[in-house]
């Protein structure tokens, strides 16, 4: 099947500093992925929409000074958390889907940022 | 809004035992459901997709069903093992291609 992977896997950095987080699709051109953000024991919670070559769509409350995306190719998605402070600290998970017809989204391994 | 809801939060079972993870939804027009499983600290692994036209999937152990009519869906793990010890999560996805998540079940299964 196909694979989405995500770098780093995990990453602890100071208050104040911006955090890059790299979503691939392997093995498929991803033309929509998607990004989302998961605290302890709560649910997956989606924070944008990037499709390629284009802005990404956020959601409501979402800031989307504080999540820069960008979506430059059909194989990769970056999230950049500018300034990131320890409410940042979380779970991100990205997912992709590979044309408009497809029902299945595949999901990356998660990204575990930790924010002191 | 669509809200799904999973019931229970989490659960602990012996060894062998036939289990019963409950997802319920509030909007019942939806496009399908998908339960995915999810370790600690990892990402998705996504185990049965269902369509709204569909009643059932079943994948070796596991089974799910889906009534769309009561906004129900259940996963069904027949004789347990260890290994099946994670986070159940099911997703529901109406018109558009974003799915809302439950909050998930969270099932030890101990030898």
């Amino acid at each position: 099947g196909a694979v989405v992977s995500q770098h780093p896997s995990w990453v602890i950095c100071k208050s104040g500093t911006s955090v890059k987080i790299e979503c691939r699709s392997l093995d498929f051109q991803a033309t929509t992925m998607f990004w989302y953000r998961q605290f302890p024991k709560q649910s997956l919670m989606l924070m944008a929409t990037s499709n390629e070559g284009s802005k990404a769509t956020y959601e409501q409350g979402v800031e989307k000074d504080k999540f820069l995306i960008n979506h430059a190719s059909l194989t990769l998605s970056t999230l950049t958390v500018t300034s990131a402070h320890p409410e940042d600290s979380s779970f991100y998970i990205c997912s992709a889907k590979e044309r408009e017809a497809s029902d299945t989204q595949y999901f990356g391994p998660g990204t575990r940022l930790t924010v002191l | 809004k669509q809200e799904v809801t999973q019931i229970p939060a989490a659960l602990s079972v012996p060894e062998g035992e036939n289990l019963v993870l409950n997802c319920s939804f509030t909007d019942s027009a939806i496009y399908n459901l998908q339960w995915f499983r999810q370790d600690p600290g990892k990402g998705l692994t996504s185990l049965l997709l269902i369509q709204s036209s569909q009643r059932e999937q079943t994948s070796g152990r596991l089974n799910a069903s889906l009534d769309k009519s009561s906004g129900r869906s259940t996963l069904y793990i027949a004789a347990s093992q260890p290994g099946d010890s994670a986070t159940y999560l099911c997703a529901v996805r109406g018109g558009s291609y974003i799915p809302t998540f439950g909050r998930g079940t969270s099932l030890i299964v101990h030898p």
